[in-house]
C-alpha cells in the first residue's frame, strides 16, 4: 500500500459525458501528478499541482482538467469523453516535486480504470 | 527530447533463470533513471532508482547500472521467481535545466515479464 488512495477503482460512461477522478495523496506529501496509461500512448504524465498551484503541464488535453484543493487532495475532470479517453488514469505524489531531482520519490495510486462506450 | 527506450516483451522465463530487461534513454545532462514495476490489477511500485552515472540501484534481488557512457539502465536478477511476473518500467526525470525543473516521469513502453514454474 503506497498511502496515495483514488477513487472510483472503476468507471463506465458514455461518449460526451463529464466524469470527475479523485485523489489523496500520501499524509505529508505536497505534489500530486496525474499520468494516463493507454495501449495506444502507453504511460504518459499530464499534470502536476504543487501545494495548490499547477506546476507542469503534459500531453493533457483541453477537454481534461485538475485542480488540487487545500487540503491537498485533487481532482482531474474529464468533459466530453470520446472512446479513446478509456485508459488507466494513476495519481501520484511526492514530498516536494519541485528540483526535478530523482531524490523526491513518486508514490503511485492504485489508478482508477475508465472505460467509454 | 527526453525519452526511454526499453525491449519488447513479452519475456518468458523459467523459474530460477537469469534476467535482463534492456533500457537506453535519451537525454541531456544527467537524469535520474528508474524502474517501475507493475504487478497485475495494482498500480506502479518503485523497484529502485540511481541519481548519477555509475550509480547502481537495487532492491528485491533486482540490479541496475546507471552508464552514462552507453546511455543505459539495464534491469537484471540472477534467479527470478514466479512471484516477479509483472510488467516492468523504464523511466526518467530530466535534470533542472534541461527540459525545466519537474518531476514529471518519463516512461518506457513497458516489458511484460512472465516466470514459468
Amino acid at each position: 500500500d503506497s498511502g496515495v488512495t483514488q477513487t472510483p477503482k472503476h468507471l463506465i460512461t458514455a461518449t460526451g459525458q463529464r466524469v470527475t477522478l479523485r485523489c489523496s495523496p500520501r499524509s505529508g506529501d505536497l505534489s500530486v501528478y496525474w499520468y494516463q496509461q493507454s495501449l495506444d500512448q502507453g504511460l504518459q504524465f499530464l499534470i502536476q499541482y504543487y501545494n495548490g498551484e499547477e506546476r507542469a503541464k503534459g500531453n493533457i488535453l483541453e477537454r481534461f482538467s485538475a485542480q488540487q484543493f487545500p487540503d491537498l487532495h485533487s481532482e482531474l475532470n474529464l468533459s466530453s469523453l470520446e472512446l479513446g479517453d478509456s485508459a488507466l488514469y494513476f495519481c501520484a505524489s511526492s514530498v516536494v516535486g519541485t528540483s526535478g531531482s530523482g531524490t523526491d520519490t513518486q508514490y503511485f495510486g492504485p489508478g482508477t480504470r475508465l472505460t467509454v462506450l | 527530447g527526453n525519452s526511454v527506450t526499453q525491449m519488447e516483451g513479452p519475456v518468458t522465463l523459467s523459474e530460477e533463470a537469469f534476467l535482463t530487461i534492456n533500457c537506453t534513454y535519451t537525454a541531456t545532462g544527467y537524469p535520474s533513471l528508474f524502474w517501475y514495476v507493475q504487478y497485475p490489477g495494482e498500480g506502479l511500485q518503485l523497484l529502485l532508482k540511481a541519481t548519477k552515472a555509475d550509480d547502481k540501484g537495487s532492491n528485491k534481488g533486482f540490479e541496475a547500472t546507471y552508464r552514462k557512457e552507453t546511455t543505459s539502465f539495464h534491469l537484471e536478477k540472477g534467479s527470478v521467481q514466479v512471484s516477479d511476473s509483472a510488467v516492468y518500467f523504464c523511466a526518467l526525470i530530466a535534470p533542472p535545466n534541461y527540459g525545466g525543473a519537474t518531476n514529471k516521469l518519463i516512461f518506457g513502453t513497458g516489458t511484460l515479464l512472465a516466470v514459468q514454474p
